[in-house]
Order: structure tokens, then sequence, then C-alpha cells
């Protein structure tokens, strides 16, 4: 258990429906982080936050998907009108930026079925 | 675009041999590099980090050899265990400290026992 926590742990929905996942991340973290993972391939980038801003977002990221991280804890994301390519394990990272390193620490995920 | 990528995507090691999994990157400006396991269900776990003033950096049964030159990274793991069978991804970071982390493709390392 890394203490990044992630809920659901599995999604079922159907296409055009809304989803929403939860981020805990681990307390003294400034940095939180959504990557999303396809079968056989690498996570990939999709947005993070230092505290409560959202410093990035990438091309990935549609105006269906959309984060939040009120107050620097917790982070959200939600998917509207879901469609069969979002099917995915969605992943939180959270993480502490030192002098030298940065170590993100990954949730098990959340794994998305649109059908 | 550039990209990090693995040469090979399936190893397969006995049981007590070491294993090398290689990774090149082709983003010269890149400045920090990690190794993650990933199991089955699971997220990626933290191995083993290291900066791109170093070449070499070494942990528990794992050491990171990094080369510059050939834009080549390597994960070299002592006397693998059954418990080391996973999937390993290098990813990279370019302008540490103010840039995200990107993810190669992975390697899925095999412990034959």
């Amino acid at each position: 258990d890394t203490g990044v926590s992630q809920d659901p742990r599995h999604k079922i929905t159907k296409r055009g429906q809304n989803v929403t996942f939860r981020c805990d991340p681990i307390s003294e973290h400034n940095r939180l982080y959504w990557y999303r993972q396809t079968l056989g391939q690498g996570p990939e980038f999709l947005t993070y936050f230092q505290n409560e801003a959202q410093l990035e977002k990438s091309r990935l990221l549609s105006d269906r998907f959309s984060a939040e991280r009120p107050k620097g804890s917790f982070s959200t994301l939600e998917i509207q009108r879901t469609e069969q390519g979002d099917s995915a394990m969605y992943l939180c990272a959270s993480s502490l930026v030192m002098e030298g390193s940065e170590k993100l620490f990954f949730g098990s995920g959340t794994q998305l079925s649109v059908l | 675009g550039e990209s990090v990528g693995l040469h090979l995507p399936t190893l397969s090691v006995q049981e007590g041999d070491n294993s090398i999994i290689n990774c090149a990157y082709s983003n010269s400006a890149s400045d920090y590099f990690i190794w993650y396991k990933q199991e089955s269900g699971k997220g990626p776990q933290f191995i083993i980090d290291i900066r791109s003033n170093m070449d070499k950096r070494q942990g528990q049964r794992v050491t990171v050899l990094l080369n510059k030159t050939v834009k080549h990274l390597s994960l070299q793991i002592a006397a693998t265990q059954p418990g080391d069978s996973a999937v390993y991804f290098c990813a990279e970071i370019t302008n540490f400290g103010n840039e995200k982390l990107t993810f190669g493709t992975g390697t899925r390392l095999t412990i034959i026992p």
C-alpha cells in the first residue's frame, strides 16, 4: 500500500453516461497527478496539480474531462458523455518535490469499462 | 516527437540470475530518470531514480546505469526472485521540478523457477 487511495477500483458504465473518480493522495504531498493507462502501454499523462492549482493539461484531456483538487487535498476526475475509447485504467499519483528528487507514489487505479 | 522507448518488450530470466532491462530515450534535455515496477492489478511502484549528473546509482539488489552519450538507461536486478516478475517502465522528466513524468512502453520480466 503506497498511501494513495483511489475510488472506485472498478467502474462499468454505459456510453454517454458521466463518471467521477476520486483520489486521496499522501497527506503531506503537494503534487497530484492523473495518468491513463491502456493494456500493454505505459501510463499517459493527463494533468497535474501543485496544491490546488492545475498546472498542466495534456492534449489527451478533451473538454469532456475535468479534474479538480479543491483545498489542495483530494482530487476528482470527471468524464462526461463517456465513449468506448475512454475505457482504461485511470491512475492517480502524488509526490513531494524535494531537491534532486521527485518520487511519484501511485494508487492502484480505477479500471473504467465503457460498454 | 520526443519519446522514451524500450529495446525489448519481454524478458525471461532464470531465478537467481541477474537481469538487465534496457531503455532508450531520445530527449537529450531530460535530466531525471526513474524506473517503476508494475505488478498485475496494481499501480506502478517506484524502484530507483537517477539524475543526469550521475552515471550510476545502486539500491537494494538494483542498479541503474545512465549513458548520456548514447541516451541509454538500464536497470540491473541482481539475484532475481519470483517476486521480481512484473512490467518495468523507465520514465523521464525534462526540466526537473517543472515538468511531468513521461513513461515508456514497458518490458515484461518473467522469472523462471
